[in-house]
């Protein structure tokens, strides 16, 4: 069956460090794959999306690359900032079945 | 304006009362969802419906129903509330095919 599995946090980096949240699916068929943040005592928002095969989302200065050979969609920034600390879902589409990953929380200190 | 909106953002309740969330989205989104966060982050999805239409009705307590009275409404009653239904809900929307979720701001349940 369908699945998402991302990294378990909590992860704490200082400010200005590399950020990697790593996320893998299990899918029959080609899923869209997107990233959502969740910053405290909000919603879920979409941060970036890709839909198929070696595309690339980014937004606000992170990244992510669909990776079909890896089942991979990892998200990636170079220099997080305090105003990053959320907590992170990787998730998949496939026929409007969304599955989530169980989110990554990110504190970013000065 | 606000795309998916839900009242209310905070409902304080005694166990074995009912209680209704409303859900509203202006996308013109065909398939609206609600999800359960609980205090751990996790997301369930716990009712889909498209053109209002139930299309999943994961395993959930029979207590809680849904009703659509049209596309671009979903709410959610929860008849006879017990304490393990304190959580966050989303409600949510989407197009059909690849397009992502909008989620609404939540409604988190007290229940005591």
């Amino acid at each position: 069956g369908n699945s998402v599995t991302q990294m378990e946090g909590p992860v704490t980096l200082s400010e200005e460090a590399f950020l990697t949240i790593n996320c893998t699916y299990t899918a029959t068929g080609y899923p869209s794959l997107f990233w959502y943040v969740q910053y405290p005592g909000e919603g879920l928002q979409l941060l970036l999306k890709a839909t198929k095969a070696d595309d690339k989302g980014s937004n606000k200065g992170f990244e992510a690359t669909y990776r079909k050979e890896t089942t991979s969609f990892h998200l990636e920034k170079g220099s997080v900032q305090v105003s990053d600390s959320a907590v992170y879902f990787c998730a998949s589409n496939t026929g409007n079945q969304f599955y989530f990953g169980t989110g990554t929380s990110l504190t970013v200190i000065p | 304006d606000t795309a998916v909106s839900q009242t209310p953002k905070y409902l304080v309740t005694q166990m074995g009362n009912d209680k209704s969330i409303k859900c509203e989205q202006n996308l013109g989104h065909d398939t609206m969802y609600w999800y359960k966060q609980d205090s751990k982050k996790f997301l369930k999805i716990m009712f889909s419906y498209n053109n209002k239409e139930l299309i999943i009705n994961e395993t959930v307590p029979n207590r809680f129903s849904p009703k659509s009275p049209d596309k671009a409404h979903l709410n959610l009653h929860i008849n006879s509330l017990e304490l393990g239904d304190s959580a966050v809900y989303f409600c949510a929307s989407s197009r059909q095919g690849d397009s992502p979720l909008h989620f609404g701001n939540g409604t988190r349940l007290t229940v005591t």
